[in-house]
């Protein structure tokens, strides 16, 4: 059973680029967060998708957008790059069961440097 | 979400039982503790979560005090591949609450187990 899976591993961008990072959830989730996680510090919630929907959004500038496709897969874009975006790139999957989120399950993270 | 406070960093033998500490005083009744660790570089992984019984998988076991207040997670048999960072997170389970979709990560407890 494939966990999470996340691609790429590792990317170099300019910047003022922009950059896309793509997130396979767990086989039988529905639902996807992405999280950013600075050197030292504990992840940072940017937002969550279920049903092709943004349901909940961090603090993070609208720099930061995201999608879910019909088959829960889910991408992260981020425009206009700044240096404080390098970080590490998490997703995390789970399941809607009646009206509770399951536990969420990680991928190994994105890690994107801005130089 | 309720606020926890974790001890920065702990040791422990090899071997030995690793117990992590996490107090949550402004819990409410309807919010969980969750445990989930992350070795360097890697994705968080989901240890255990509890309401207010104690559980044991085959992973740790959770002892949550009969007020909620505070939890203990313990490694019972530590192995130098548990030495991580371990966050305790309280939140609502409930996809309906608008703060139940993230999890939200303190600075949590950097486990260092010698051998």
């Amino acid at each position: 059973d494939a966990g999470v899976t996340q691609s790429p591993t590792h990317l170099i961008k300019t910047r003022g680029q922009q950059v896309t990072l793509r997130c396979s959830p767990k086989s039988g989730h529905d639902t996807v967060s992405w999280y950013q996680q600075a050197l030292g510090q504990g992840p940072q919630f940017i937002f969550q998708y279920y049903e092709e929907e943004e349901r909940q959004r961090g603090n993070f500038p609208d720099r930061f957008s995201g999608h879910q496709f019909p088959n829960y897969s889910s991408e992260l874009n981020v425009n206009a790059l700044l240096l404080g975006d390098s970080a590490l790139y998490l997703c995390a999957s789970s399941l809607v069961l009646g009206t509770a989120n399951t536990e969420a399950f990680f991928g190994q993270g994105t890690r994107l440097t801005v130089v | 979400d309720a606020k926890t406070t974790q001890p920065p960093s702990m040791d422990c033998a090899e071997g030995r039982a690793a117990n992590l500490p996490c107090n949550h005083s402004t819990i409410s009744g309807n919010e969980y503790v969750y445990w989930y660790r992350q070795i360097h570089s890697q994705g968080p992984q989901y240890i255990i979560h509890g309401l207010k019984n104690n559980e044991t998988n085959e992973m740790a076991s959770l002892i949550i005090t009969e007020d909620r207040k505070s939890s203990t997670l313990i490694l019972p048999h530590a192995t130098l591949r548990d030495t991580a960072v371990y966050y305790c997170i309280v939140r609502f389970p409930s996809f309906s609450s608008g703060s139940a979709r993230q999890l939200t990560f303190g600075s949590g407890t950097q486990l260092t187990v010698l051998p």
